[in-house]
């Protein structure tokens, strides 16, 4: 099993629906973060979350809320969806520590806003 | 905040030779750059990382160096295989005991021609 799950993994949605991509992880760790991957743009910061009760917008967080139900689970929920919310959605999580740790990524979750 | 900027966006090299991969960082406070490979349909991966107390790192046919003083460090892969296409990640952070975030590079596509 992947120690960082997301879930759905594709999904066609229409402008203006609700929608929520979820990430789990069994890998105990304590920060957790989604980003977003487009084309020439790289990987972007949308929110992230240093423990369950720490919650922190990134450069591109308009659009987008998060939550984040307990150290293992973290959700990503665009309220209204537009189509340029179209893109690859990661979440990934690292672990605590003064000096740098790596962060794991999930598998992704290809989201189609029509 | 930190911004990463890489270089090529894109590589083609043939199969035994090498490859070289640019990064520069703004922000002198980072210390830690770790580089992610990733793969169709796939999260990125690490593949190496290095710390801004050493220079360079060097792990099998992969190897990082790192210039502080001119913040920027670099992906150097040698006899490089079909295998070794992907897309490839460069990422600063800086980590402390309360959090850390990671800025990532745009990405350089890898191609290895055999």
């Amino acid at each position: 099993d992947a120690d960082v799950t997301q879930t759905p993994r594709n999904r066609i949605t229409k402008t203006g629906k609700r929608i929520m991509l979820e990430c789990s992880q069994t890998k105990g760790h304590d920060r957790m973060y989604w980003y977003r991957q487009d084309p020439g743009l790289g990987l972007r910061l949308i929110y992230y979350s240093f423990d369950v009760k720490d919650i922190n917008k990134g450069e591109i967080s308009d659009g987008y809320s998060v939550s984040r139900q307990a150290q293992a689970k973290f959700s990503l929920s665009l309220e209204s969806a537009i189509p340029n919310q179209t893109a690859l959605y990661f979440c990934a999580t690292s672990d605590s520590g003064a000096w740098g740790t790596e962060a794991f990524f999930g598998q992704g979750t290809r989201l189609t806003v029509v | 905040g930190e911004n990463v900027e890489q270089h090529p966006s894109t590589l083609s090299v043939q199969e035994g030779d090498s490859a070289v991969i640019k990064c520069t960082y703004s922000d002198s406070a980072s210390n830690y750059f770790p580089w992610y490979k990733q793969e169709l349909g796939k999260g990125p991966q690490l593949i190496i990382d290095i710390r801004s107390n050493v220079g360079e790192k060097k792990d099998q046919r992969i190897a990082v160096t790192l210039n502080k003083t001119a913040k920027h460090f670099s992906l150097h892969i040698t006899e490089t295989q079909p295998e070794d296409s992907a897309v490839y990640f460069c990422a600063a952070s800086y980590s402390s005991n309360t959090g850390n975030q990671f800025y990532f590079g745009t990405g350089t596509s890898l191609t290895v021609i055999p």
